[in-house]
């Protein structure tokens, strides 16, 4: 599986867009990006996913590079409740049906 | 609703005694997964199953055991051959086979202390 890196940490101000990126410069052609946040002591939530094109749905957007190298998450808005570990998982959804969690960034959210 | 219960949520058990973790889904998922997170960490996979009686491996499945006996459950017990056991656990679940997309649901944890 390709790895994935984020930085650790990253702060937005409410109601500003939060923009988190993810570095995978070793990334197939049939492996797809997921995003998943995970708020304190709770399970991760699945947010996006996505093979080369952008891709929006109700929580956020996802931007790939045209070279597949990186991508990075939007929060258009982000609210206080957006605080939360964000983990950037790279997959071949064809493989073993299993995901790999690195150890995300950890994004606050400020008033 | 439907979704996934882990139990118990918190779980205290003495050095050297097995432990059982429960997880039941409703969601007539074929595969389930156990995942461990220690403090400030990124989860680690233990063990999943994409159908029922069968299970593989994942990265940390020493001093673990699991069974899929049915498709809505996946218990998980932490052996005393488990060296650091204390973590949370997270059962999850996901569509399986050629109906597989990578979106998981995962039940709120388990936080096993030994002492």
């Amino acid at each position: 599986d390709a790895k994935t890196t984020q930085p650790p940490s990253m702060d937005c101000a409410e109601g500003r867009a939060a923009n988190l990126p993810c570095n995978h410069s070793t990334i197939s052609g049939n492996e797809y990006v997921y995003w998943y946040r995970q708020i304190h002591s709770q399970g991760p939530q699945y947010i996006i996913h996505g093979l080369k094109n952008n891709e929006t749905n109700e929580m956020a957007s996802l931007i790939i590079t045209e070279d597949r190298k990186s991508s990075t998450l939007i929060l258009p808005h982000a609210t206080l409740r957006d605080t939360a570990v964000y983990y950037c998982i790279v997959w071949y959804l064809q493989g073993a049906q299993k995901l790999v969690f690195g150890q995300g960034t950890r994004l606050t959210i400020n008033p | 609703d439907g979704g996934i219960t882990q139990s118990p949520k918190y779980l205290f058990r003495k050095e050297g005694q097995n432990v059982t973790l429960s997880c039941e889904q409703n969601l007539n998922h074929d595969a389930m997964y156990w995942y461990r997170q220690d403090p400030g960490q990124g989860l680690r996979l233990i063990y999943y199953s994409q159908i029922v009686n069968d299970f593989q491996k994942g990265d940390i499945a020493e001093g673990y055991s699991v069974s899929r006996e049915k498709k809505e459950s996946f218990p998980l017990t932490v052996t005393s051959a488990q060296k650091n056991p204390t973590a949370f656990y997270l059962c999850a679940s996901s569509s399986g086979g050629v109906a597989f997309t990578g979106e998981l649901f995962f039940g709120e944890g388990s936080r096993l202390t030994v002492l």
